[in-house]
């Protein structure tokens, strides 16, 4: 199993660009989400899905859009890219069902905005 | 502001030593929490998690123990080992029924050989 897989790994953009993250997971986990982490701050949840179609917000979702056609599968896009959203992001996966809240990270996404 | 917070943000050891990172928290409705180790260059990795009705929780090589009287989460690590060099977060769930975790800042584990 490969787990979660993020792509890409590294990305560069100028201010105002668009582009979108893949997370995809092979563990056939109901929720998904997406983190980003800041030097100093820890990880702040994004958005998060608790199923194929759902999606919701997290703490700090304001420039960000997801998507979960797929329960594989969660996008999470940047429509207008600005200098704040620099930053590592980290998509994670759990299983639905269960009490426990144990997350399966992926090995993040280094996104500059220029 | 964030409820989850760590006391130390580094911390170093000698290979062999034991190693103690804390965690406070404010928030008495949560029930469940969690360590991360964090490798540089790398995605969170689960290490132990441990629940409201419980003192104390113990893994391979690592206790984790939680004090509900003054909101306070510690992981223990014993004989620390160079491979535990990285940044450890504490993270919590604040109500029941949630998936949503609420991370600290991290704690930086450094281990001298």
């Amino acid at each position: 199993n490969a787990g979660v897989t993020q792509t890409p790994k590294f990305r560069v953009l100028k201010t105002g660009q668009s582009m979108t993250l893949l997370c995809a997971q092979d563990m056939n986990h109901e929720y998904m989400y997406w983190y980003r982490q800041d030097p100093g701050m820890g990880l702040r949840l994004i958005h998060y899905s608790v199923g194929e179609g759902t999606t919701a917000k997290g703490e700090v979702p304001d420039g960000y859009n997801v998507s979960r056609l797929k329960k594989q599968n969660f996008l999470l896009g940047l429509e207008s890219a600005a200098p704040s959203q620099t930053s590592v992001y980290f998509c994670a996966s759990s299983y639905g069902a269960s009490n426990t809240g144990e997350l399966f990270f992926g090995e993040g996404s280094r996104l500059t905005v220029l | 502001g964030e409820s989850v917070g760590l006391h130390l943000p580094t911390l170093s050891v000698q290979e062999g030593d034991n190693s103690i990172i804390n965690c406070a928290y404010s928030n008495s409705a949560s029930d469940y929490f969690i360590w991360y180790k964090q490798e540089s260059g790398k995605g969170p990795q689960f290490i132990i998690d441990i629940r409201s009705n419980m003192d104390k929780r113990q893994g391979q090589r690592v206790t984790v123990l939680l004090n509900k009287t003054v909101k306070h989460l510690s992981l223990q690590i014993a004989a620390t080992q160079p491979g535990d060099s990285a940044v450890y977060f504490c993270a919590e769930k604040k109500r029941a029924g949630s998936y949503q975790l609420t991370f600290g800042k991290g704690t930086k584990l450094s281990v001298i050989p």
